[in-house]
């Protein structure tokens, strides 16, 4: 991929359950950016978190940040329906916005 | 609802039209950028526009030529293109390019392009 890895490439889960995906990147960062892409649509930004942070919370989200393991993940909690998406990791090496291959996740009512 | 519009939606060319993609941001954000997505795939940069010069060109072939008229306005011209280039074409903005936090990218809802 053009940046790392993401982990699973495809989830599945019942509404209700958490829902984990993780993201590798390859180099230094600033911050890393999740996103979450409908089917056919545009990319909506989560959540960013900076470097210096381990660990960060919105809503029904919460990111935490490794970066002596380059890595990262998203944790859904009591996921919905409505969170079924292809989710995406993003930095920007050399000023460039670049993307994880993404998870997609389905979540069953 | 996304800040960023796309023009059009869809968008149905023969190899040798010449079309364009438009895009248009009200954000006061100083960079723009293309970005070409496959299915199943993430998006791939394109282009990035920073302060209205094309700062980041990814060895992107000439058939596709970026323009960016002033601060709130981007398209993409379309020349010659190949069935393999069908794909969505997504417009994005952020108050500048780089790393900072300013980076944070916003998407407008693509337009689907297919080449016949």
């Amino acid at each position: 991929s053009q940046q790392g890895e993401e982990d699973p490439q495809a989830l599945s889960i019942q509404e209700g359950e958490n829902a984990t995906m993780n993201c590798s990147y390859k180099t230094s960062i600033n911050n890393l950016q999740w996103y979450r892409q409908n089917s056919g649509r545009g990319l909506v930004h989560l959540i960013l978190i900076r470097s210096n942070e381990r660990e960060k919370h919105s809503g029904r989200l919460r990111v935490t940040l490794d970066t002596s393991k380059k890595s990262s993940s998203l944790l859904i909690t009591a996921s919905r329906a409505a969170d079924t998406a292809s989710y995406f990791c993003a930095t920007a090496p050399y000023g460039k916005s670049t993307f994880g291959d993404g998870t997609t996740l389905t979540v069953k009512p | 609802d996304t800040e960023v519009t796309q023009t059009p939606k869809h968008l149905v060319m023969g190899m040798t039209n010449k079309k364009s993609l438009k895009c248009e941001q009200h954000m006061g954000h100083r960079a723009m950028y293309w970005y070409k997505q496959k299915a199943k795939k993430p998006p791939e940069l394109m282009f990035v526009y920073s302060y209205e010069k094309l700062s980041i060109n990814e060895s992107v072939p000439s058939r596709f030529s970026p323009e960016c008229p002033n601060s709130s306005l981007l398209n993409l011209h379309l020349h010659a293109l190949q069935p393999e280039d069908s794909a969505l074409y997504l417009c994005a903005s952020s108050q500048v390019a780089g790393q900072g936090p300013g980076n944070t990218i916003y998407f407008g809802e693509g337009s689907w392009l297919t080449v016949v």
